[in-house]
């Protein structure tokens, strides 16, 4: 089993559609999660990251993590042609002189006007 | 202000020939690193540069592969006797911290081994 395992899609929505994302992971010692955006041929961008359980929101963006169940989401609200992307989670587990990031796949998202 | 920097953007190079690979992190970034990311793939972890200390090379595929981070700064991937499987977009980020999760990515060496 991967550490962190998402679903590649592709997916389509509707412009206005609402947009959920999710991954799970395997190991309880990862403390931060994250979202990146890739365009095409673009490196990613961090959208959001996060500690702890709950629900984090910036704009149209909700990033959820429920460690209970190791289950991590990103909404997005009110679509649009421009998210049109490749969304990709991360977790992070950092300790004494170690930093480990693994990212999952990423999933494709294409917002259809 | 600069963002992360690469170069070059795209390398094609034939098989068994070794290849530089250079990235330019955000000035006062104090942490690197160097991911692969392989067609229909996630990204891959290759190493980890924090301030002074050794590099965490713990992602490296083969020992074909290494890299070095003079004064702090630049980071060189050096792929030696390159094989078809190691066409890949390589990616490097920076972080403002040590072990910080805001990492931002530059982007991406676009490598085809023939």
């Amino acid at each position: 089993q991967k550490e962190v395992e998402q679903d590649p899609g592709p997916l389509s929505v509707p412009e206005g559609a609402i947009v959920s994302l999710n991954c799970t992971y395997s190991n309880s010692a990862f403390q931060y999660f994250m979202w990146y955006r890739q365009y095409s041929r673009k490196g990613p961008e961090l959208l959001m990251y996060t500690y702890s359980s709950g629900n984090k929101e910036d704009g149209r963006f909700t990033a959820q993590v429920d460690k209970s169940s190791k289950y991590i989401s990103l909404f997005i609200r009110d679509s649009q042609p421009s998210d049109s992307a490749t969304y990709l989670c991360a977790t992070v587990r950092a300790g004494a002189g170690s930093y480990q990031l693994t990212f999952g796949k990423g999933t494709k998202l294409s917002v259809i006007p | 202000g600069a963002g992360v920097s690469q170069s070059p953007s795209n390398k094609v190079t034939e098989k068994g020939k070794d290849v530089e690979l250079r990235c330019d992190p955000i000035s006062g970034h104090t942490a690197l690193y160097w991911y692969r990311q392989s067609l229909g793939q996630g990204l891959e972890f290759l190493i980890y540069f924090q301030g002074n200390s050794a590099p965490d090379k713990s992602g490296l595929p083969s020992d074909r592969f290494s890299a070095e981070r003079t004064g702090g700064s630049v980071s060189t991937l050096t792929i030696q006797r390159t094989q078809q499987e190691d066409s890949a977009v390589y990616l490097c980020a920076s972080s403002p911290t040590v072990g910080g999760s805001e990492q931002y990515f530059g982007p991406g060496t676009r490598l085809t081994v023939t």
